[in-house]
């Protein structure tokens, strides 16, 4: 089993549909990280959450820490939300440099 | 700012050559990392820097060798490339917490 599970795989919805990629890990973190990749394009840093709420235009980032469990919300997607969303999580203690621990991606297409 | 920069962005080699990729970032972050992203896998650490002239192990090390002269250069060394290392290479620097990537280079090993 992998430390970090993302789901769905696959998302298909159409325009104007409310999304929500489950992200489920199953050590001891100090943080969480949400990443976009679009198409043969690079990748950025949506959200790094350690507990609660974060929210970013249209996006919305929730950590449980006690079910270790955080969702990505997308309200009112869009075509151009299309793209892999990667949740990745900072492990607790070890060193300073911040190693990551990634899911596999959840790959997003949004429809007009 | 440019950010952090890879080149080249595509690359094939034959079975047994070598390559270098070069990652450079103009943020003064004393961290940095090479990862590769395969199909149906995770981003995976090949190694990593702590610091200029430090290096260190990550997941998956073998068949590659990295060197950090400069602070704002981290090089990924394959000496003698191998099917298996077909795959997208990300570099990414650090001050802190939050890692920026770069463009990715992808590499077709023959």
């Amino acid at each position: 089993k992998n430390e970090v599970e993302q789901s769905p795989q696959n998302l298909t919805a159409q325009e104007g549909e409310f999304i929500t990629i489950n992200c489920s890990y199953s050590v001891g973190i100090s943080a969480l990280h949400w990443l976009q990749q679009h198409p043969g394009g690079g990748i950025v840093s949506l959200f790094m959450l350690s507990s609660g709420k974060k929210k970013h235009g249209r996006l919305i980032a929730t950590i449980n820490i006690q079910e270790k469990h955080s969702s990505l919300h997308i309200t009112a997607s869009h075509p151009r939300d299309s793209a892999v969303y990667i949740c990745a999580v900072r492990n607790a203690g070890g060193t300073s440099y911040g190693k990551l621990t990634f899911g596999q991606g959840t790959i997003l297409t949004v429809h007009p | 700012n440019a950010g952090v920069t890879q080149t080249p962005k595509f690359r094939v080699l034959k079975t047994g050559q070598s390559m270098t990729l070069l990652c450079a970032q103009d943020m003064n972050h004393e961290y940095m990392y090479w990862y590769r992203q395969d199909p149906g896998m995770g981003l995976r650490l090949i190694h990593y820097s702590v610091g200029e002239g430090t290096t260190a192990k990550g997941e998956v090390p073998d068949g590659y060798n990295v060197s950090r002269l400069k602070k704002q250069n981290f090089l990924l060394g394959l000496e003698s490339a191998a099917p298996s290392q077909t795959s997208v290479y990300f570099c990414a620097s650090s001050y802190h917490y939050e890692q920026y990537f770069g463009p990715g280079t992808r590499l077709t090993v023959t």
